[in-house]
């Protein structure tokens, strides 16, 4: 499968305990996302990396959030010491162009106790 | 700032019916891009169509169908003889041309299209 994938799928986590998401971009894309979206609403951008680069970042993302893209392939995103209110599914997606089609992957379904 | 609007938040329709998801945008820039993604059960948005605003001309791909009016800041979606398999959420979306978007789309709330056998 050449799509972006996600890992994991769903996460269970107890508030105050640190989880990672990780997103394997399609291969040739250099553009990777994340976006959040709870339920009832659109996606929201959280951030955007052009290559191993972090251009832009959300506000919504608190310090407890870092991204990292460390070779320009594959990402990650780190909540720390999550609260209720990050649960959420994170979405990554990847594109050649900035204004082009972004490719989403399943997300990864956060659930904070 | 901008905005993109879904005023239908659910559509229930009867298979074969044709059904219009509205989506009205707010954005002080001239070149910007517009999208729809569909959002089935399994959760992956998947892209439907991604139209420039300089492109006002309607476009049809199969069922589907899009009208861009620039006038009325309005993308809408027609879906003609609906089918069971199109029940999903659809989005609409905004993303700006200039250099700092990064490919920033502001999503609209989706509308929940169920079509009923």
């Amino acid at each position: 499968d050449t799509g972006v994938s996600q890992d994991p799928r769903h996460k269970i986590t107890k508030r105050g305990q640190n989880v990672t998401f990780r997103c394997d971009p399609i291969s040739e894309h250099n553009r990777l996302y994340w976006y959040r979206q709870t339920l009832g609403q659109g996606p929201e951008f959280l951030t955007y990396f052009q290559n191993e680069a972090q251009l832009e970042k959300s506000r919504l993302l608190s310090d407890r959030f870092s991204a990292e893209r460390p070779k320009g392939s594959f990402s990650t995103l780190e909540i720390q010491r999550t609260e209720q209110g990050d649960s959420a599914m994170y979405l990554c997606a990847s594109s050649v162009r900035e204004t082009g089609e972004l490719f989403f992957g399943e997300g990864s379904r956060l659930t904070v106790l | 700032a901008q905005k993109v609007t879904q005023a239908q938040t659910e559509i229930s329709v009867v298979e074969k019916e044709d059904v219009t998801l509205d989506c009205v945008y707010e954005t002080r820039d001239t070149t910007y891009y517009l999208f729809w993604y569909k959002q089935p059960p399994s959760g992956e948005l998947v892209f439907l169509i991604r139209r420039n605003s300089f492109d006002e001309q309607n476009e049809i791909s199969g069922r589907y169908s899009w009208n861009f009016q620039k006038s009325t800041s309005s993308f809408n979606f027609t879906i003609t003889a609906s089918q069971v398999v199109d029940s999903a959420v659809y989005f609409c979306a905004l993303v700006n041309a200039g250099g700092t978007s990064y490919g920033k789309l502001t999503f609209g709330q989706g509308t929940i299209l169920t079509v009923h056998p």
